[in-house]
């Protein structure tokens, strides 16, 4: 068990920018799941995969969001034209159709 | 929409002092789940409890599950200082078991003076 990997685990980016952040599950995980974490709150569930698709997005996803795991492995998460709202820690955990999640180190934006 | 709530938000204790946090949800849960976040660490998994009055211990954690499955808590007994860190309940996002995702609480930031 190699745990849930993210990269990078910060990221300093200019408003206006585009980012993209990585996620690898647990190989034998087929869900995968983005929450956002600012700071002294909890993690807010973002969107998920069951294998390749993706099931569901939150409304907290605006259109500047677009996340995709292709081949049911990795998945990207890529902000367009970032805002300082969206400086946070992205989370990413991944399950095998159980509800335990296990969650990976985050990667940190900061939007200056 | 589903609200898990936590009280307290900070809880400040001498160290060997017991600490209690409470969630409730303003659904009825399937299940609860705890998760401990270290500072600048990431959430991790901590019980999961599905039966209602259900009540387990690891150690000196002692969680709860209420009667009417939409409440909760977690108690640590003669806390150390490795039990510093944020202390998360959460429940399924839509009405099932959590495979879905998660709704968290804000957490219970516990600090501990020596």
């Amino acid at each position: 068990d190699t745990g849930v990997s993210q990269n990078p685990r910060h990221k300093i980016t200019k408003r206006g920018q585009n980012v993209t952040f990585r996620c690898d599950p647990i190989s034998e995980h087929n869900r995968l799941y983005w929450y956002r974490q600012t700071l002294g709150q909890g993690p807010e569930f973002l969107t998920y995969f069951q294998n390749e698709a993706q099931l569901e997005k939150s409304r907290l996803l605006s259109d500047r969001f677009s996340a995709e795991r292709p081949k049911g492995s990795f998945s990207t998460l890529e902000i367009q034209r970032t805002e300082q709202g969206d400086s946070a820690m992205y989370l990413c955990a991944s399950s095998r159709d159980t509800w335990r999640a296990f969650f990976g180190q985050g990667t940190r934006l900061t939007v200056v | 929409g589903q609200q898990v709530m936590q009280i307290p938000q900070y809880q400040h204790v001498q160290e060997g002092e017991d600490f209690t946090t409470y969630c409730n949800s303003s659904t009825t849960l399937s299940n609860i789940q705890w998760y401990k976040q270290r500072p600048g660490g990431h959430p991790v998994f901590l019980i999961q409890l599905v039966k209602s009055g259900e009540v387990k211990k690891q150690k000196r954690l002692t969680f709860q599950f209420g009667e009417a499955k939409k409440n909760s808590s977690l108690h640590i007994t003669a806390t150390q200082t490795t039990d510093v860190g944020t202390y998360f309940c959460a429940g399924p996002r839509i009405g099932g078991g959590g495979a879905d995702g998660l709704t968290f609480g804000k957490g219970t930031h516990l600090i501990i003076q020596p």
